[in-house]
């Protein structure tokens, strides 16, 4: 079955760089787009934007433009988020989705999320 | 941006009740609307899609209706594992999502 497992949790300093991984498995990693989503405590979840999975084309929200880099490694079927210059605020757990469905799309499945800290 | 206003922000409710679920779009997004089912430490769960379709897998007693900027999830007869957060989300151009809705024994 389609399965996307991200990695674990982090803790990191203020002004530091936090990259987290989405391995999939169970189809064609090429055929889909990821995207990435954020949800901080008590916030919605935040859509940050997606990676083609077939080629290097991006598409980030405007709020995080400039400080995230979404790439992916179609040999590992792996997609990857790396988000910079942290503050108190990028404290979220961040979670990778698969597009699907086309037009209109969906996500589907979810990875389990990772748990981002940024803290003194 | 769109924006999705999501209500109530939280439900409690019974064993076999029905419950529904309401998101507002800012903006006519069509049929664009997903709903899911998030329960703690695990991942997001597809329920339905482009408003209506029920995602394989899922119980018939969930179900969306909607278009527009209007939508809504129903769930009838609830069960004990039932018990979660549901949000809805719009794919008309960037995502973005209503603010849950935590239903509870």
């Amino acid at each position: 079955q389609v399965q996307l497992v991200q990695s674990g949790a982090e803790v990191k300093k203020p002004g530091a760089s936090v990259k987290v991984s989405c391995k999939t498995s169970g189809y064609s990693f090429t055929g889909h787009a990821m995207h990435w989503v954020r949800q901080a405590p008590g916030q919605r979840l935040e859509w940050m934007g997606w990676v083609n999975g077939a080629n290097e084309n991006t598409k980030y929200s405007e709020k995080f433009q400039g400080r995230v880099t979404l790439t992916r490694d179609t040999v590992a079927d792996t997609a990857y988020m790396e988000l910079r210059s942290l503050t108190s605020e990028d404290t979220a757990v961040y979670y990778c989705a698969r597009d699907d469905g086309g037009v209109p799309y969906w996500f589907d499945p979810w990875g389990q999320g990772t748990l981002v800290t940024v803290s003194p | 941006d769109i924006q999705m206003t999501q209500s109530p922000s939280s439900l409690s409710a019974s064993l076999g009740d029905r419950v529904t679920i309401t998101c507002r779009a800012s903006q006519s997004i069509g049929t664009s609307l997903n709903w899911y089912q998030h329960k703690p430490g695990e991942a997001p769960k597809l329920l339905i899609y482009a408003a209506s379709t029920l995602q394989k897998g899922v119980p018939s007693r969930f179900s969306g209706s909607g278009s527009g900027t209007t939508f809504t999830l129903t769930i009838t007869s609830l069960q004990a594992e039932d018990f979660a957060t549901y949000f809805c989300q719009q794919c008309d151009g960037n995502p973005s999502f209503g603010q849950g809705t935590k239903l509870e024994i």
